[in-house]
């Protein structure tokens, strides 16, 4: 079945990097461009980036411009989100999830979401 | 960046209840609207895209309509399995932005 799954929970001191991955599975993954999506504890949903899993390409939210790294390896099926310098304030539940490349762009299916912990 | 203003930000209902949610795009975004269902601990659900498309499997007591900088999200008989934070999120632009959440709860 069509599925994404996400590495597992991360504690991180402050000033670290956490590279979180996400596997596709079940489809024909170069036809779904991925979105990193992070969601703060008691908070909402905030978007971070989308990369191209065919090309590599990205586009990353100016809020983490500087600080996030997208990449993917088609071999694997695998997409990573890679963020840098982490704070407190980075303490969330990331998410992968897929949009069509060509057709409806709506998150249609989603990774079971990644803890980072950033304390020290 | 485009802003998504949800309202309200809480609701209390009954079962049985018609709930409605409002979205409002800060600028126009045609139909470029989805809605999404979230449970404690769990990913969001997609529900709605292109604003009152019913994605597979929903049941048909969710709806939504509207268009440009206005939207409505509807559960016509609100179900307990419903009590949920719902999202609307836009695609018109990146970056993708989601409104700030309504948070369903049962009376």
């Amino acid at each position: 079945q069509v599925q994404l799954v996400q590495s597992g929970a991360e504690v991180k001191k402050p000033g670290a990097s956490v590279k979180v991955s996400c596997k596709a599975s079940g489809y024909t993954f170069t036809s779904y461009y991925m979105h990193w999506v992070r969601q703060a504890p008691g908070q909402g949903l905030e978007w971070m980036g989308i990369i191209n899993p065919s090309g590599g390409s990205t586009s990353y939210a100016q809020k983490f411009q500087g600080r996030v790294t997208m990449t993917r390896d088609t071999s694997t099926s695998t997409v990573y989100m890679e963020l840098s310098s982490l704070r407190s304030e980075d303490t969330a539940v990331y998410y992968c999830a897929r949009v069509l490349v060509a057709g409806r762009a709506a998150f249609d299916i989603w990774g079971q979401g990644t803890m980072v912990t950033v304390s020290s | 960046d485009i802003q998504m203003t949800q309202s309200p930000s809480s609701l209390s209902a009954s079962v049985g209840d018609r709930v409605t949610i409002t979205c409002q795009a800060s600028q126009d975004i045609s139909n470029y609207l989805n809605w999404y269902q979230q449970k404690p601990g769990k990913a969001p659900k997609l529900l709605i895209y292109d604003a009152s498309n019913l994605e597979t499997g929903v049941p048909s007591r969710f709806s939504g309509s509207g268009s440009g900088t206005d939207f409505t999200f509807t559960i016509s008989s609100l179900q307990p399995e419903d009590i949920a934070t719902y999202y609307c999120q836009q695609y018109d632009n990146l970056p993708f932005t989601f409104g700030q959440g309504t948070r369903l709860e049962i009376k």
